[in-house]
């Protein structure tokens, strides 16, 4: 497809599991970012790559927290030993390049749920 | 805050109004954006005004911003159901210009 794909779309686990998010940028797209957005209100930036870059990790919460990407393509982001405060639905942005003038491309995001 | 601070956070008119949402920022921005949420999507990218623009127009979409008071609007007009979403407001700092921070948002409902 053309435009960026997150998966799953809706996860459940229990307290202290690990899970992990993926997410499909749009082709081409050097920059990805990956928010959380808590039921009703914004988006709260989370970490942002930019080709070979060393990623900006200035927003994640707690070492729980971590984030990989292989090149320009695929990201995954991994919570472990998951907490009920957790609970959110993750968004994945990507844009053509880590300039302030690009607009960003949204997937739809993972609900993710800890009970 | 460093966040954007969006006024109304909820906004409910008729069909065929106009709506305007506003948003305040604290520190200097590179430029401001406007995005779009329907429920359980992902935003949607509406406008991108720079900081030394003081109005941009698409379709029915207006956007001001005025950099001495810190603040943007977003005006639609001939609003439809369909305009029916949240809206956010998101910019870039001068530092740090890469992430995009973004405003609490405002929840339009545009009644038939």
């Amino acid at each position: 497809g053309a435009g960026v794909s997150q998966s799953p779309s809706n996860k459940v686990t229990e307290k202290g599991k690990d899970v992990e998010l993926r997410c499909d940028p749009i082709s081409g797209h050097t920059a990805l970012y990956w928010y959380r957005q808590r039921l009703g209100q914004g988006l709260e930036f989370l970490i942002y790559f930019q080709g070979n870059s060393a990623p900006d990790k200035s927003g994640l919460p707690s070492d729980r927290f971590s984030a990989e990407r292989t090149g320009e393509s695929v990201s995954t982001l991994t919570i472990q030993r998951t907490q009920q405060e957790d609970s959110a639905v993750y968004l994945c942005a990507s844009s053509l390049g880590g300039y302030s003038n690009q607009p960003q491309h949204f997937g739809d995001g993972t609900r993710l749920s800890i009970l | 805050s460093q966040q954007g601070e969006e006024d109304p956070q909820a906004l409910s008119i008729q069909e065929g109004e106009n709506a305007t949402m506003n948003c305040s920022y604290k520190t200097s921005i590179n430029n401001l954006q406007w995005y779009r949420q329907n429920s359980g999507r992902g935003l949607v990218h509406l406008i991108l005004i720079r900081s030394n623009e003081r109005e941009k127009h698409s379709g029915r979409l207006r956007v001001t911003l005025d950099t001495s008071k810190k603040s943007s609007s977003l005006l639609i007009t001939a609003s439809r159901a369909a305009d029916t979403a949240s809206y956010f407001c998101a910019f870039t700092r001068i530092q740090g210009a890469q992430k995009l921070v973004f405003g609490q948002g405002t929840r339009l409902t545009i009644n038939p």
